[in-house]
């Protein structure tokens, strides 16, 4: 069975810095590309960044490009999401999820974890 | 950037009805088009992709039309269960940047 499981988040200050983690099971993890992707509260889905399979790769939003660096460790089954410089807007549940390359050349995203919770406030 | 608008925000209906759910392009996606159901405290859902094609084990009464800019989604009679919220996202390969609509809920009459 696919699990896809977030963890790392927090309340943290204006300013400062986070780790999201992404334990992967189920699948041959180094096969795939992994995104994560937010939810502010009550709102929308939001794109945050994607890496490919081998981590060669990376692409970011422009809202987050500069300040958070994805990265992956495929020894290790993990999806990671450095986050610094962080603003009230970045607070939202973050969920990192599966690109398939069967669906949409590994596009859109098959498999959701339940999401972690990012609190940025003074 | 791409920007999706879903119309309408809210749409109410009947169980056994028809819904039909809007999502517009600011430009050109081709068939770039995916369609998510959200039901409260979960995560999103892959019901369409490539916009027409239903994703692994989604019911038959979901189906996707449309390219370029203007898609649709169709659920022909509708369950209890697919009350939730509905997003598209398009998957334009370059620039790498992937954006969603904001969301139709779809509630019961």
């Amino acid at each position: 069975e696919v699990q896809l499981v977030e963890s790392g988040g927090v309340v943290v200050q204006p300013g400062g810095s986070l780790r999201l983690s992404c334990a992967a099971s189920g699948f041959t993890f180094d096969d795939y590309a992994m995104h994560w992707v937010r939810q502010a509260p009550g709102k929308g889905l939001e794109w945050v960044s994607l890496i490919s399979w081998d981590g060669g790769s990376t692409y970011y939003a422009d809202s987050v490009k500069g300040r958070f660096t994805i990265s992956r460790d495929n020894s290790k089954n993990s999806l990671y999401l450095q986050m610094n410089s962080l603003r009230a807007e970045d607070t939202a549940l973050y969920y990192c999820a599966r690109a398939d390359a069967a669906y949409c050349g590994g596009d859109c995203y098959d498999y959701w974890g339940q999401g972690t919770l990012v609190t940025v406030s003074s | 950037e791409i920007v999706m608008t879903q119309s309408p925000a809210t749409l109410s209906v009947s169980p056994g009805e028809r819904a039909t759910l809007s999502c517009r392009a600011s430009q050109s996606v081709s068939s770039n088009l995916a369609w998510y159901q959200q039901k409260p405290g979960q995560a999103p859902r892959l019901l369409i992709y490539g916009a027409s094609t239903r994703a692994t084990g989604i019911p038959a009464r979901f189906s996707g039309s449309g390219s370029g800019t203007e898609f649709t989604l169709t659920i022909s009679s509708l369950q209890s269960e697919d009350f939730a919220v509905y997003y598209c996202q398009q998957y334009n390969n370059w620039p790498r940047m992937y954006t969603f609509g904001q969301g139709t809920k779809l509630e019961i009459k």
